[in-house]
């Protein structure tokens, strides 16, 4: 079974630039979820999708962060304008159901550097 | 506040050792209970869940407890060895499924 997917692994930018980061979940998953992990620090749930809809939002900065997951498969998360402060490690993951008790399954992350 | 807090300090223990990591959860009421694992340059990995009626949980060498009068979770790993250096994460989810966040995570190191 393929795990998750997303693309770019590293992404150097200069703040005030945009970016975009592509995820893939597990096939048949229906919920997706987004994480900034700051180095040295656990990750933080930026967005919670079930399906194509979305069910927690209320950590992402919507000012400059959105996301969406159109026809409840892939997903992308876009920061414009960035910061230097989005600097982080931005993590995809997927489970089964939206119960709390399926285990969620990560990517490899995507590594962003904002100079 | 909600917090979850788990020790930032690394944990360095000999191998052959229990090693025994804490997460401590504030102003919340988690349903259930997570613990991940987490290596350099990788994304978390699922080790245990625990749900908020079971006081103990085991897999293999992993024990996790959960006391929700302390409002604390352990989680403990016996014969530990090199290869479980790591961070480890523990994360709270409420009864409509809702994950507070992870917490900071704790590393470490099973020196041989």
């Amino acid at each position: 079974e393929a795990g998750v997917a997303q693309s770019p692994r590293y992404k150097i930018i200069e703040k005030r630039q945009s970016v975009a980061f592509w995820c893939n979940p597990i096939s048949g998953h229906a919920t997706l979820y987004w994480y900034q992990q700051i180095l040295g620090q656990g990750p933080k749930l930026l967005i919670q999708f079930q399906n194509n809809g979305v069910v927690d939002d209320s950590q992402l900065p919507k000012d400059r962060f959105s996301a969406e997951r159109l026809k409840g498969v892939d997903s992308t998360l876009k920061i414009q304008p960035a910061k230097l402060e989005d600097s982080a490690v931005y993590l995809c993951a997927s489970s089964g159901q939206f119960t709390g008790q399926e285990t969620q399954y990560f990517g490899p992350g995507t590594r962003l550097l904002v100079l | 506040s909600q917090k979850i807090e788990q020790n930032s300090e690394a944990l360095n223990i000999q191998e052959g050792k229990t090693a025994t990591l804490t997460c401590n959860y504030t102003n919340y009421s988690p349903a259930y209970l997570q613990w991940y694992r987490q290596d350099p340059g990788r994304g978390p990995v699922f080790l245990l869940l625990i749900r908020e009626n079971e006081k103990e949980k085991r897999k293999e060498r992993l024990k996790v407890t959960f006391d929700t009068t302390l409002k604390q979770s352990l989680f403990h790993i016996t014969a530990s060895q090199p290869a479980d250096s790591a961070t480890y994460l523990c994360a709270p989810i409420n009864n409509a499924g809702n994950m507070l966040t992870f917490g900071g995570g704790t590393r470490l190191m099973v020196k041989p």
